[in-house]
């Protein structure tokens, strides 16, 4: 087991340009969620899903966002037209079920310029 | 809707001081509570987890949290710290057969010689 990994860990893009993260999470794990943390805060849940099915999005997530999770492993997150306000690190973490620890990856950070 | 209020932002302490990091929830319905620690360029690691049962939780690091019902509170605590301890501390709430925590908005913990 070698925990939630992500990639990019950074990523810099100009604005109006797209991006694609990815995350892999623990094997065994049937859930998977995406957060995003800014400088001195704590992370704020984007959505979730449980295998492939995306079960939750929160209202924070606007239509330039949308993530998948087509096989119920691993999961890619897209910012389309990405603005300045999108810079942030996204931290996705995995877990069996609600009430588990989550275990979170180490993030990738997004800089937009 | 849940919500996390963590008292305080920054907590300077001596090493081998107590501490207290103070954490109040709001929420209509049963909840989980958890208490992350974030060092430095790293993902979120649990420490602790309260789900039911006895209120006293204990956990990893000589770190334990008191779930106290009628003041909505989880506060984290620990006897004697350590300077390896100073990093950022988020407590965080999920309801019960959700998905999704909210967390709090972090508690950066500085431990000095």
């Amino acid at each position: 087991d070698t925990g939630v990994s992500q990639n990019p860990r950074h990523k810099i893009t100009k604005r109006g340009q797209n991006v694609t993260f990815r995350c892999d999470p623990i094997s065994e794990h049937n859930r998977l969620y995406w957060y995003r943390q800014t400088l001195g805060q704590g992370p704020e849940f984007l959505t979730y899903f449980q295998n492939e099915a995306q079960l939750e999005k929160s209202r924070l997530l606007s239509d330039r966002f949308s993530a998948e999770r087509p096989k119920g492993s691993f999961s890619t997150l897209e910012i389309q037209r990405t603005e300045q306000g999108d810079s942030a690190m996204y931290l996705c973490a995995s877990s069996f079920t609600s009430g588990d620890e989550q275990y979170f990856g180490p993030g990738t950070r997004l800089t937009v310029t | 809707a849940q919500s996390v209020t963590q008292l305080d932002s920054q907590v300077p302490v001596f090493e081998e001081a107590p501490v207290e990091l103070r954490c109040n929830y709001s929420s209509s319905v049963s909840v989980y509570l958890f208490w992350y620690v974030q060092y430095p360029n790293q993902g979120l690691q649990l420490l602790l987890k309260y789900l039911s049962g006895s209120t006293l939780v204990k956990g990893i690091n000589g770190f334990e949290a008191e779930f106290n019902k009628s003041q909505t509170s989880f506060h984290l605590r620990k006897p004697s710290v350590h300077i390896s301890d100073t990093a950022e501390y988020f407590c965080a709430v999920s309801v019960s057969g959700a998905g999704k925590s909210t967390f709090g908005d972090g508690t950066t913990l500085t431990v000095k010689p």
